[in-house]
């Protein structure tokens, strides 16, 4: 079975420079989740899908943060403008199915952003 | 607001010494309780789960965590480290009770590193 595949995985980019990440969740996930990681910390929620719907996104800093999950598959997830402080592990993460009963969550390797 | 907290942010042992890394979480209802572990350059996987039931769960490589419900902790152990086990380890909490949004929240990780 594939995992999540994510893509760049790696980028370095200037300040005010618009930024895009890919994600590619495992088949079969309806749940789609992006996460920030700062250095030496742990992943942060940013958005989270169930299928094309967006049902958290109250930690995405929506001035410059947007995101889509167009047919309920792939999803992007944009910075414009990018600021110093942006630059972290933007990491991807797929789940079977949503609902009370929680379950294990499959990460992707990330990109590592960075912001000059 | 759910927050998990990590003992100790970077742990050195030798091979064969017996490890216990700390976590502690603040919700007041129900929770599933998780460990993820991330090698060096690879992505985040998860080592073991609790969702209920007996308390001692056991993961992969000879893992395992106790969930006490009355200290809010969920310590992982492994008797005998080797030095394939040097890695940044997660713990991660999620309330499942009603009207919880399910976010998973993350420690901010503990950094293992296993002398040969």
């Amino acid at each position: 079975e594939a995992g999540v595949v994510q893509s760049p995985r790696y980028k370095i980019i200037e300040k005010k420079q618009p930024v895009a990440f890919w994600c590619n969740p495992i088949s079969g996930h309806n749940t789609l989740y992006w996460y920030l990681q700062n250095l030496g910390q742990g992943p942060e929620l940013l958005i989270r899908y169930e299928n094309e719907e967006a049902v958290d996104d109250s930690q995405l800093p929506k001035d410059r943060f947007s995101a889509e999950r167009l047919k309920g598959v792939d999803s992007t997830l944009k910075i414009q403008p990018a600021e110093l402080g942006d630059s972290a592990v933007y990491l991807c993460a797929s789940s079977p199915r949503s609902g009370r009963v929680y379950n294990e969550q499959f990460f992707g390797p990330g990109t590592r952003l960075t912001v000059l | 607001a759910q927050s998990v907290s990590q003992h100790n942010h970077h742990v050195i042992l030798s091979e064969a010494a017996s490890l216990e890394l700390g976590c502690n979480y603040s919700y007041g209802g129900t929770v599933n309780l998780f460990w993820y572990v991330q090698y060096p350059g690879q992505h985040l996987q998860l080592l073991l789960k609790y969702f209920s039931g007996d308390p001692l769960v056991k993961g992969i490589k000879g893992f395992e965590a106790e969930f006490i419900k009355s200290k809010f902790s969920f310590n992982l152990r492994k008797p005998s480290v080797q030095w394939s086990d040097t890695a940044e380890y997660f713990c991660a909490v999620v309330g499942v009770t009603s009207g919880n949004t399910g976010k998973l929240i993350f420690g901010q990780g503990t950094t293992l590193q296993v002398k040969p």
